[in-house]
């Protein structure tokens, strides 16, 4: 079955930190790939997607993320977090019967 | 546009009641999806509809209905509500199955006791 791991699922950090959230899929053919984020208090919104062409893709908020076939990646980064950054990010992967498969979601709490 | 809204937002049901979640949207999206998400977990797919009149299961059905009548809304019904049915709950519209971005709605907090 195809999974999608997370691997943090608490991540603090202090303001002007690096940022790395890992995520890992499970299928081995075409795929899309989504990193979603709610805030506190609102919905579940797209933050960056890739289909094709480019692996490094780039978001919104000064978020980017790189596809890694080889190692069935698509970790998110973003090089300096802000304190409204803190969120909950959400990796989902759509592989070959359409459906989004979602990952447990990391919880990220910046430090002013 | 208000996008995607779901009501109610929070509410607790005794084990046995029945209850409906409600899912509507405004952007004329075709397709609709019911997500769950508990603790520590992924959303999980409850059930899908690709249009008014057609709806499919999705990976965790059991204990669910839906119906979808008109392109705007998409009902869940909980028809024996159990302690494994507490969760939140999502609501999602996209325009297109394979390749869109879905729209979620703010979730509804259920709790079974």
């Amino acid at each position: 079955a195809q999974s999608v791991s997370q691997h943090n699922h608490h991540v603090i950090l202090s303001e002007a930190a690096s940022l790395e959230l890992g995520c890992n899929y499970s299928y081995g053919g075409t795929v899309n790939l989504f990193w979603y984020v709610q805030y506190p208090g609102q919905h579940l919104q797209l933050l960056l997607k890739y289909f094709s062409g480019d692996p490094l893709v780039k978001g919104i908020k000064g978020f980017e993320a790189e596809f890694i076939k080889s190692k069935f990646s698509f970790n998110l980064r973003k090089p300096s977090v802000q304190w409204s950054d803190t969120a909950e990010y959400f990796c989902a992967v759509r592989g070959s019967n359409y459906q989004l498969i979602w990952g447990a979601g990391t919880k990220l709490i910046i430090k002013p | 546009n208000a996008g995607v809204t779901q009501t109610p937002k929070f509410r607790i049901l005794k084990i046995g009641q029945s209850m409906t979640l409600q899912c509507t949207q405004d952007m004329n999206h075709n397709y609709m999806y019911w997500y769950r998400q508990d603790p520590g977990m992924g959303l999980k797919l409850i059930y899908y509809s690709v249009g008014a009149g057609i709806t499919d299961k999705g990976e965790v059905p059991n204990g669910y209905n839906v119906s979808r009548s008109t392109t705007e809304d998409f009902p869940l019904r909980l028809e024996l509500a159990a302690p494994s049915q507490t969760s939140v709950y999502f609501c999602a519209s996209s325009p297109r199955l394979a390749q869109d971005i879905q729209y979620f709605g703010p979730g509804t907090r259920l709790l079974v006791l």
